[in-house]
């Protein structure tokens, strides 16, 4: 069965620090692995997309790497804000023609002043 | 360019109730999907469209039925609701463009009590 797994499930940070989650992946076939950002109340946003060549992606402070003999990811995030609290969800697509994602339960994090 | 709208935002229903949860986008994309979020879990999906008048079953379908009469409108309807169907509905298109890396755009969500 296909599973994403997250950790933390839930991490405070102050105003200004660096942090890293961690995503754990059994996908199979592997296509493409995105960090989503969900903020409370709202829709998930997506923040970056990997494919199976891609080891790094950076959208602003938010920088995600991919291995894909470890089947791990991670998302790290520099300078956080206090808008940067919000859930971050990883997700992985099988590669199949209905772009069937599966969902890790996410880490909620919070950034404290 | 609303994107992706859900409607309600928010119901309750009694055990046993039926309503509808209407979503849409303007984007013009083919696929559509529902999922639901509980919980310390990830998003799971419901049932999911490939375009106009095609639906299919996702990993949790059971109660839920849908629709796409039209392109812009994806339906996901409760016959009989019960207290396990207490969650948090998003809805959520992508384009058509060949790619497996295409995005899918959520709404907002509709959070759902059944009593």
């Amino acid at each position: 069965k296909n599973q994403v797994e997250q950790s933390p499930q839930s991490l405070i940070i102050l105003e200004g620090k660096n942090c890293t989650l961690q995503c754990n992946y059994t996908v199979s076939p592997f296509s493409n692995l995105r960090w989503y950002k969900q903020d409370t109340g709202r829709g998930p946003v997506s923040l970056t997309i990997m494919t199976f060549s891609e080891n790094t992606k950076s959208n602003g402070r938010y920088t995600a790497t991919l291995d894909a003999d470890t089947k791990q990811s991670s998302l790290h995030i520099t300078a956080s804000q206090l808008s940067d609290s919000a859930s971050y969800i990883c997700v992985v697509s099988a590669g199949n023609a209905g772009n069937m994602l599966t969902f890790g339960g996410g880490t909620r994090l919070m950034v404290k002043p | 360019n609303a994107g992706v709208t859900q409607t309600p935002k928010f119901r309750v229903l009694k055990t046993g109730q039926s309503m509808t949860l209407l979503c849409a986008q303007d984007m013009n994309h083919e696929y559509m999907y529902w999922y639901r979020q509980d919980p310390g879990m990830g998003l799971r999906l419901i049932h999911y469209s490939v375009g106009e008048g095609t639906t299919a079953k996702g990993e949790v379908p059971d109660g839920y039925n849908v629709s796409r009469l039209k392109k812009q409108n994806f339906l996901l309807g409760l016959e009989s609701a019960a207290p396990s169907q207490t969650s948090v509905y998003f809805c959520a298109s992508r384009p058509l463009t060949g790619g497996s890396t295409d995005t899918q755009y959520f709404g907002p969500g509709t959070r759902l009590t059944v009593l």
